[in-house]
């Protein structure tokens, strides 16, 4: 997984309640990205990072905020989950240069009650 | 807007078989087409990617076409075995930034034994 870990892997929480997610990469790659996969959907961007303390939002970014304090992470937040955001979360990272060429890490697997 | 089209949705193929996987793109500025291969429970694995300025590209027993002017390309496994059978994904650049991808909604293949 290119050197991409997410934690945690699983979490089961309740409608309301925060959740943050976290990505850590040792590849020192300047673009991070946050997805999420749903049955039918594929994959759709959340959030993403070009930089530390610079983030954009993507296509499904209402309920969503980031955070990147340094290169290493990127950080997803739930500030009220919802059972919509019950999905597995993906993380990715691209090097400036080839920043298309994405790759990820192994997901979060999420669950709202 | 922008999209990626990804047939068929499910394909499955005899043990020794070939199979193709077929995607169109909307914007004919796309430079740059990668595949995943997600096998269950992991993430989005890079198995090829290719460029416009060629129209094919093969790394053993997979293989990607590109038609520009039909705005298609195409995955190509031959000799499939059991190992293959995952969800592929197809990917092009976002119309507003080229390191934002648009992903297909996937295709499973199951390779019968």
């Amino acid at each position: 997984d290119a050197g991409i870990t997410q934690s945690p892997r699983h979490k089961v929480t309740e409608t309301g309640t925060p959740v943050t997610l976290r990505c850590h990469q040792t590849e020192n790659h300047r673009y991070m990205y946050w997805y999420r996969q749903d049955p039918g959907h594929g994959l759709r961007l959340i959030h993403y990072s070009y930089g530390v303390k610079d983030t954009d939002k993507g296509e499904v970014s209402d309920g969503y905020s980031v955070s990147r304090s340094k290169t290493e992470d990127f950080l997803l937040t739930l500030e009220s989950a919802t059972s919509s955001q019950t999905s597995v979360y993906f993380c990715a990272i691209s090097e400036q240069g080839s920043q298309e060429t994405q790759y990820f890490g192994p997901g979060t697997r999420l669950l709202v009650l | 807007g922008e999209n990626v089209e990804q047939h068929p949705s499910t394909l499955s193929v005899q043990e020794g078989d070939s199979a193709v996987i077929k995607c169109t793109y909307s914007d004919s500025a796309s430079n740059y087409f990668p595949w995943y291969k997600q096998e269950l429970g992991k993430g989005p694995q890079l198995i090829i990617d290719i460029r416009s300025n060629v129209g094919e590209k093969k790394d053993q027993r997979i293989a990607v076409t590109l038609n520009k002017t039909a705005k298609h390309f195409s995955l190509h496994i031959t000799e499939t075995q059991p190992e293959d059978s995952a969800v592929y994904f197809c990917a092009a650049p976002s119309m507003d930034s080229s390191y934002k991808l648009i992903f297909g909604s996937g295709t499973r293949l199951l390779v019968r034994p």
